[in-house]
């Protein structure tokens, strides 16, 4: 059974606190590893990664996968409050008679405080 | 627009009485998957479809059924709902195969079983 693990589940910081937020998987037949941000809403995408090693940057947000350790790492620096938010990963995998089979992490509830 | 539209966006019924979700999509993407979503458990899977007549389960497909008759709509259909199927859901799609940048997500279904 494949299996995506968040942690910590809850984080609560100060604005300008740099956090960073993990995610280890098993799954067979691994494509992709998604991160993704979810307010009161439906979940935004963050990023995608296929390749071990290669970092991804967006503003004040990075992630890193690793394939041979199966985790990845998200990092948010300088916090707003404005991160608050559940930060869900997920990962793609085949399964089936395609690929597509998304299995989500429980998420990781960051809360910011002024 | 580009929009992936649920409806309805709430619904309380009472156990056993069918129901349809409808999704629809109207970005001509091939891939449409549905998710459920609960406290602490993050987001499953619970059937994706990579184009039309084409479905596969995702985690948890136990008391769901889907169709994918035209590339534009994917219902999901609970023959008979039960309370352990309340829930918030959302349907998702995406031109490639599990999304990623390119993943539009519906505004979610809130359903009670009483």
């Amino acid at each position: 059974e494949d299996k995506v693990v968040q942690s910590p589940l809850s984080l609560v910081v100060h604005e300008g606190d740099t956090v960073t937020l993990n995610c280890s998987y098993e799954v067979t037949n691994f494509r992709s590893l998604l991160w993704y941000k979810q307010e009161k809403k439906a979940p935004t995408f963050l990023f995608m990664l296929t390749s071990s090693g290669i970092e991804k940057k967006s503003g004040r947000l990075s992630s890193i996968l690793d394939k041979k350790e199966l985790f990845s790492i998200l990092n948010i620096t300088a916090t707003q409050t404005g991160d608050s938010a559940v930060y869900l990963c997920a990962v793609v995998s085949s399964g089936g008679t395609s690929y597509g089979k998304l299995t989500f992490g429980q998420g990781t509830i960051l809360t910011v405080h002024p | 627009e580009a929009q992936v539209t649920q409806n309805p966006r709430y619904l309380i019924t009472v156990t056993g009485k069918k129901l349809t979700v409808t999704c629809s999509q109207n970005m001509n993407h091939e891939y449409m998957s549905w998710y459920r979503q609960d406290p602490g458990l993050g987001l499953r899977q619970i059937y994706y479809s990579m184009n039309v007549e084409v479905t596969d389960k995702g985690d948890v497909p136990e008391g769901y059924k889907v169709s994918r008759k035209e590339k534009r709509n994917f219902p999901l259909i609970l023959e008979s709902p039960s309370p352990n199927q309340t829930s918030l859901y959302f349907c998702a799609s995406s031109l490639f195969p599990a999304g990623g940048r390119d993943a539009f997500f519906g505004q979610g279904t809130r359903l009670t079983v009483v």
